[in-house]
């Protein structure tokens, strides 16, 4: 299975700074169709988890243009380009070119 | 708008069954596979399996394929996860997802 290591397993930042955060798969996640299947989820205390970003780099509808995706193969990044309170939470990357569909360890993030 | 909505919480004994339902409303059932991913306390992120609304088809995870079944009915737009033999080990809050989309979660305790 694909294995998808996420770095770092917390981050403090200081409202208005941005922070990144760094998903790499075992495999890569590029398809024959020209796909990359990577997507990014945001879970909130106590919620359920919510798409970001999705096949790489596209935002999903109703997401803050500060969250941006990139990256290529096997190595990805999440940025937010200036942070808000309201992006505290655990991220987490996934992958769905395969099954198992696999996620990454979870990266939390919390507000100084 | 798209919602997905799961049953509620569930308490069941060591060996027992359980069956989670997840109600959609808002896009062609038929159009999205439908997956489920499971969320132990405290922990990350783990898929347990999709199935094919359209066809009925399904795929899962080799650690729970003796004993999940997911089964749909197209007539109600409503996705269904069955896991047997529960053991301590299956406390988790069940998700089902469309990739885009979650549900809110089930929250399932295995307790003697």
């Amino acid at each position: 299975e694909i294995v998808m290591t996420q770095t770092p397993l917390s981050l403090s930042v200081t409202p208005g700074q941005p922070a990144s955060i760094s998903c790499k798969s075992t495999q890569s996640l590029l398809e024959s169709d020209g796909r990359t299947y990577l997507h990014w989820y945001l879970q909130k205390p106590g919620q359920s988890p919510h798409l970001l970003i999705y096949d790489l780099s596209h935002r999903f509808s109703g997401v803050p243009e500060r969250f941006s995706g990139s990256g290529s193969g096997t190595d990805f990044t999440l940025k937010i380009s200036r942070v808000e309170a309201e992006d505290v939470g655990v991220y987490y990357c996934m992958q769905s070119k395969e099954v198992p569909l696999t996620f990454g360890g979870g990266t939390k993030v919390e507000i100084k | 708008q798209v919602q997905l909505v799961q049953s509620g919480a569930e308490v069941k004994k060591p060996g027992a069954s359980v069956k989670v339902s997840c109600e959609t409303s808002g896009y062609a059932f038929t159009d999205y596979y439908m997956h489920w991913i499971r969320q132990a306390p405290g922990q990350g992120l783990e898929w347990v399996g999709w199935i094919n609304p359209k066809t009925g088809d399904t795929k899962y995870a080799q650690r729970f394929q003796d004993r999940v079944t997911m089964t749909r009915a197209a007539s109600n737009s409503t996705a269904y996860m069955e896991l047997s033999s529960l053991t301590s080990d299956d406390t988790a809050v069940y998700f089902c997802a469309t990739i885009d989309y979650w549900g809110q979660g089930t929250v399932v305790t295995v307790s003697s």
